[in-house]
């Protein structure tokens, strides 16, 4: 089956445009996670949605970065007024609901490839 | 979650076998040992993960010391196309967030 879609696949702006990133995620699965990769910092964890319970928005690194699903299924990462810090890949990833004590395998799109100029 | 060291990079010739270490010395007792690899220009890929019995699929086997404190993922017979960056990650299940959190990871080259 399909797996987890990211578009675009490259994104060059100017520092101070806004910027929309799109993320597909695996039909049915109710978890979704950004992370991005940059070369200074690594992989690092940006936001995460599990069903109607509220998002965890702990590793946006500033009120720039905001994200939103809609319907529980695609999800869009904006950052406004882009700068160049901000250049990374971008990627996103799916998993299906699990529970207390349990956990579930995270797919991970190809990923977003921003560039900030 | 406990923090994970592993060696920056590795070489293994095609066809042997190429065995990862991770040293987790402050893993506690609910943390699981999972590993992922990231090939290039591609998303991490799940690999395998295990609490403290040794484990095995059909991508490698999961061995975890006694004590916990280690571990080393084995690639059986390493392949062109295994060459990555290879993630040890140790962290609990069904927390609040099930977020995975990358360190450095190992470079594995395989050479032809």
């Amino acid at each position: 089956g399909a797996g987890v879609s990211q578009s675009p696949s490259n994104k060059v702006t100017e520092k101070g445009k806004d910027v929309e990133l799109r993320c597909d995620p695996i039909s049915g699965h109710t978890a979704l996670y950004w992370y991005r990769q940059s070369l200074g910092q690594g992989l690092e964890f940006l936001i995460y949605f599990q069903g109607n319970s509220a998002p965890d928005k702990s590793g946006l690194p500033s009120d720039r970065f905001s994200a939103e699903r809609t319907g529980g299924s695609v999800s869009t990462l904006t950052i406004q007024r882009t700068q160049q810090e901000d250049s990374a890949v971008y990627l996103c990833a799916s998993s299906s609901s699990y529970g207390r004590g349990q956990w579930a395998e995270q797919f991970f799109g190809p990923g977003t490839r921003l560039t900030v100029l | 979650d406990a923090k994970t060291t592993q060696p920056t990079s590795m070489d293994c010739a095609e066809g042997r076998a190429a065995n990862l270490p991770c040293n987790h010395s402050t893993i506690s007792g609910n943390e699981y040992v999972y590993w992922y690899r990231q090939i290039h220009s591609q998303g991490p890929q799940y690999i395998i993960h295990g609490l403290k019995n040794n484990e095995t699929n059909e991508m490698a086997s999961l061995i975890i010391t006694e004590d916990r404190k280690s571990s080393t993922l084995i690639l059986p017979h390493a392949t062109l196309r295994d060459t990555a960056v290879y993630y040890c990650i140790v962290r609990t299940h069904g927390g609040a967030t099930n977020k995975l959190i990358f360190g450095t990871g190992t470079l594995l080259a395989v050479q032809p």
